[in-house]
């Protein structure tokens, strides 16, 4: 089984501020990762595909990269709204979450 | 836009057995991939398993193997997930979802552009 690894569990931080969460698979899934929002009492909300592909209507601020074994989600000025829990996804293989970072600002 | 409707709440003995379901719209639901993801009160997404229509494919995650069942009736753009054996570990919101890039699906890759609200199974003596 592929194993997800984010890092942190945690984040505190201020309005306007740059974020990264990491993701790290225990072996290659070449781009297959997406990034989720998930709001308490909520469904999941997919932000980014294929590592780096921002979903229509996702704001700009933010962005995923990496490739193979590591990757990030930044967001780049920290707002109210992006108060939430993270979850990376690879889908190389069936599927498999990250145990996921909430973000407090 | 595409939009999934799953059924409502249930409470269950254990021993029992759940299905569950989520009626979609818009998009293609048979050329789609659709899958069932849990998550247990505080904790994290889990991966049930899932199924690409057009393909008639359909993968389990190991630990559901056996114990549950994903049906997709294309007449009526509606999947299904049944789960047996309930215990109490099974508490959790069941959630469908839906990827849509169609690159995605000819590889089998599940992934989640869309999301049903949520179906709040309680397994309880």
């Amino acid at each position: 089984d592929i194993q997800m690894t984010q890092s942190p569990s945690t984040l505190s931080a201020s309005v306007g501020d740059r974020i990264t969460i990491t993701c790290r698979a225990n072996q290659t899934i070449n781009t297959w990762l997406a990034w989720y929002q998930q709001k308490p009492g909520k469904a999941p909300k997919l932000l980014i595909s294929k590592a780096s592909i921002l979903k229509s209507e996702v704001p700009s601020r933010f962005s995923g990269s990496g490739f193979g074994a590591e990757f990030t989600l930044t967001i780049s000025s920290l707002q109210p709204d992006d108060s939430a829990t993270y979850y990376c996804q690879q889908y190389n293989t069936y599927s498999t979450f990250g145990q996921g970072t909430k973000v407090e600002i | 836009q595409v939009q999934l409707v799953q059924s409502g709440a249930e409470v269950k003995k254990p021993g029992s057995s759940v299905k569950v379901s989520c009626k979609t719209s818009g998009g293609s639901f048979s050329s789609s991939a659709i899958s069932w993801v849990r998550q247990a009160p505080g904790q994290g997404l889990e991966w049930m398993g899932g199924i690409i229509p057009i393909f008639g494919t359909i993968d389990y995650a190991q630990r559901f193997q056996g114990r549950v069942t994903i049906t997709a009736d294309e007449s009526t753009n509606t999947a299904y997930m049944e789960l047996i054996s309930l215990k109490s570990e099974d508490t959790a919101v069941y959630y469908c979802a839906r990827g849509e890039d169609l690159v995605a699906t000819v590889v089998k890759r599940y992934y989640f552009d869309s999301w049903g609200q949520g179906t709040l199974v309680t397994v309880s003596s």
